[in-house]
């Protein structure tokens, strides 16, 4: 069964560096999400992408933040200065179609600020 | 993903019983609902999804049941397995077209 891939599993970096995840979404679809989960809390949503657009970005979603689709089959959130808040489970999603079908989720990325 | 220390409910449920976890939703603009399952180290697998022109749906051990009257969703695991245990999660796509929002989680454990 086709998944999202996401890398690398586990991040550590210091405070005030710049970090980016990776993501493969499943191949055919069009959609993309990033989400987080700061231990102890929900997952949130940060951002949608699609034709190469951020759609949507919530509020968590800031100048901080940009993400990427640099070739055909990668997307990629980028955190600039990185502040220990930041430290969270990071998530990507794809989907198929937008708003009224499944978002598929990868197995994340555990982001530690130190 | 790592849901150590988050104060979920938690159900607690015999092997082969049936098991239901229940959702309150606040949106009325939701047209769209789903479940997800996360285990300990993984991402939220989708389970079922269901659209608000539908009150119920089945898939394989599992049911989900939507009343849009009072705003609830539920999902029932028919004969529980060691395998369910794990957190769940219901989620809506409130009033967007491109974000779903979570719920805060239900951990259900399986007594042997």
């Amino acid at each position: 069964e086709p998944e999202v891939t996401q890398t690398p599993s586990h991040q550590v970096t210091q405070m005030g560096q710049e970090v980016i995840l990776r993501c493969v979404p499943i191949s055919n679809h069009l959609y993309f999400y990033w989400y987080r989960q700061i231990l102890g809390q929900k997952v949130e949503f940060l951002v949608s992408f699609y034709n190469n657009e951020i759609s949507e970005k919530s509020e968590i979603f800031d100048d901080q933040f940009s993400v990427e689709r640099p070739d055909g089959s990668n997307f990629t959130l980028k955190i600039r200065s990185t502040k220990l808040e930041d430290s969270a489970m990071y998530f990507c999603a794809s989907s198929e179609v937008q708003g009224r079908g499944p978002q598929h989720f990868g197995d994340g990325t555990r982001l530690s600020i130190l | 993903g790592e849901n150590v220390g988050l104060h979920l409910p938690t159900l607690s449920v015999q092997e082969g019983d049936n098991s239901i976890i229940n959702c309150a939703y606040s949106n009325s603009a939701s047209d769209y609902f789903i479940w997800y399952k996360q285990e300990s180290g993984k991402g939220p697998q989708f389970i079922i999804d269901i659209r608000s022109n539908m009150d119920k749906r089945q898939g394989q051990r599992v049911t989900v049941l939507l009343n849009k009257t009072v705003k609830h969703l539920s999902l029932q695991i028919a004969a529980t397995q060691p395998g369910d245990s794990a957190v769940y999660f219901c989620a809506e796509n409130g009033s967007s077209a491109s974000k779903i929002i979570f719920g805060s989680g239900t951990r259900l454990s399986i007594r042997p």
